[in-house]
């Protein structure tokens, strides 16, 4: 099946610095990248979608200037914190699809990147 | 209506049991709708994909009811191992809910 790389699992990183999250399809491009934010006992939230060579749309409530996306190539989407706060401590999963989700590819999972703000 | 829907829990099972969780959805155009599990602290993984009107695998079956707009997940023989969250997917929504909570007892 599609495999979908996150790195890394876990950060513990300061406040006030920056993060970097990677996303890669290992075997397969991925037009479409998803992010996703879950903090404990809640669901999944979409943060912001990513299409190779475009820019993010990011969903509403999410600070495009505080999480930049970067989707550079079919098999790579990054994720940056900056500036983290301690309520930026959470579990943060990427997602990718090979082709319109409408065509039916279903959304395949990076292992997620537990991040923790001191 | 919310896009999908599904009711959250928690289904306390014993084992060997037989369990159905329903999915709602709004997109009467949907075409596609996946089935996942989530387990504690860990990323979705997907579980089934309906394409038609159901599919089954294993002890897993889902059906697809167009005309009420929704999709189940039932699960026969309930394993502890099948706790988890189970999560429904209908494209082109990439919302996820809460999902429903599964927990099989010894």
């Amino acid at each position: 099946g599609a495999v979908v790389s996150q790195h890394p699992s876990w950060v513990i990183c300061k406040s006030g610095t920056s993060v970097k999250i990677e996303c890669r399809s290992l075997d397969f491009q991925a037009t479409t990248m998803f992010w996703y934010r879950q903090f404990p006992k809640q669901s999944l939230m979409l943060m912001a979608t990513s299409n190779e060579g475009s820019k993010a749309t990011y969903e509403q409530g999410v600070e495009k200037d505080k999480f930049l996306i970067n989707h550079a190539s079919l098999t790579l989407s990054t994720l940056t914190v900056t500036s983290a706060h301690p309520e930026d401590s959470s579990f943060y999963i990427c997602s990718a699809s090979g082709q319109a989700l409408v065509l039916g590819s279903p959304l395949h999972f990076g292992n997620g990147t537990r991040l923790t703000v001191t | 209506r919310k896009e999908v829907e599904q009711d959250p829990g928690p289904f306390n099972v014993p084992e060997g049991a037989t369990v159905a969780f329903n999915c709602t959805y709004s997109n009467s155009a949907s075409q596609s709708f996946f089935w996942y599990r989530q387990d504690c602290r860990k990323e979705p993984k997907l579980l089934m994909s309906v394409y038609s009107s159901g599919n089954e695998d294993g002890r897993f079956t889902a059906q697809l009811n167009r005309a009420s707009q929704y999709i189940s997940l039932l699960i026969r023989d309930s394993k502890l191992s099948d706790s988890a969250t189970y999560l429904c997917v209908v494209p082109p929504t990439l919302i996820f809910g809460k999902g429903t909570k599964l927990s099989v007892k010894p």
